[in-house]
């Protein structure tokens, strides 16, 4: 009974490819975030949605678009790779957007671009 | 803006060792403070937390104390296990949006 899952777990492409992660949480929860680990384990947020609604968008490049069919699933699509791209990406979710609310992280999806 | 310091690692210990790994926080307000781990290969899990000030955080033999007047959130256990090994970060949670700020994180290695 995986809370929070992440397709794929690894993820190995090219410059310029255009590639998707998907999260689903089976938690009931009404908000759901994506967070970029680096390769020095440094987490930065990236985005946060509640509701299906973009809350949070961290001046990440518009090449990320995330994407919120439901509120079960938050996905993430990164258009022209690059190499700076690398790193692993958490998805996580809480029951709602009250500060002190305890987030449920995924196992990760570590991209390689080459 | 708001950031979160830790100490740098890694902590290497002995098992049944001591342990404290600093943390210090700026914020405007009053943020809650989290204690994460996560082991290899992992996503993080939620070890702790405090929502205001002296506060304390305890789970699985760890503990720490939310002290606004140092600005402090520091990790400590008294008889670590080699199982306790992984990366600990320390993170806030921003008024309104619950957007964590995470430090660097330490990473812990416990030996037999």
């Amino acid at each position: 009974d995986t809370a929070v899952s992440q397709t794929p777990k690894y993820l190995v492409t090219q410059m310029g490819n255009d590639k998707s992660i998907k999260c689903e949480q089976n938690l009931g929860h009404d908000t759901m975030y994506w967070y970029k680990q680096d390769s020095k384990k440094f987490l930065k947020i990236m985005f946060s949605y509640n509701n299906k609604e973009l809350i949070i968008n961290e001046t990440v490049p518009n090449r990320f678009s995330p994407k919120s069919p439901d509120k079960a699933h938050l996905n993430l699509h990164i258009n022209s790779l690059e190499l700076g791209d690398s790193a692993v990406y958490f998805c996580a979710s809480s029951q709602d957007l009250r500060t002190g609310g305890e987030q449920y992280f995924g196992p990760g999806t570590r991209l390689t671009v080459t | 803006g708001n950031s979160v310091t830790q100490m740098e690692g890694p902590v290497t210990l002995s098992e049944e060792a001591f342990l404290t790994i600093n943390c210090t926080y700026t914020a405007t307000g009053y943020p809650s403070l989290f204690w994460y781990v996560q082991y290899p290969g992992e996503g993080l899990q939620l070890l702790l937390k405090a929502t205001k000030a002296d506060d304390k955080g305890s789970n699985k033999g760890f503990e720490a104390t939310y002290r606004k007047e140092t600005t402090s959130f520091h990790l400590e256990k008294g008889s670590v296990q080699v199982s306790d090994s992984a990366v600990y970060f320390c993170a806030l949670s921003d008024r309104g949006y619950n957007k964590l700020i995470f430090g660097a994180g330490t990473r812990l290695a416990v030996h037999p």
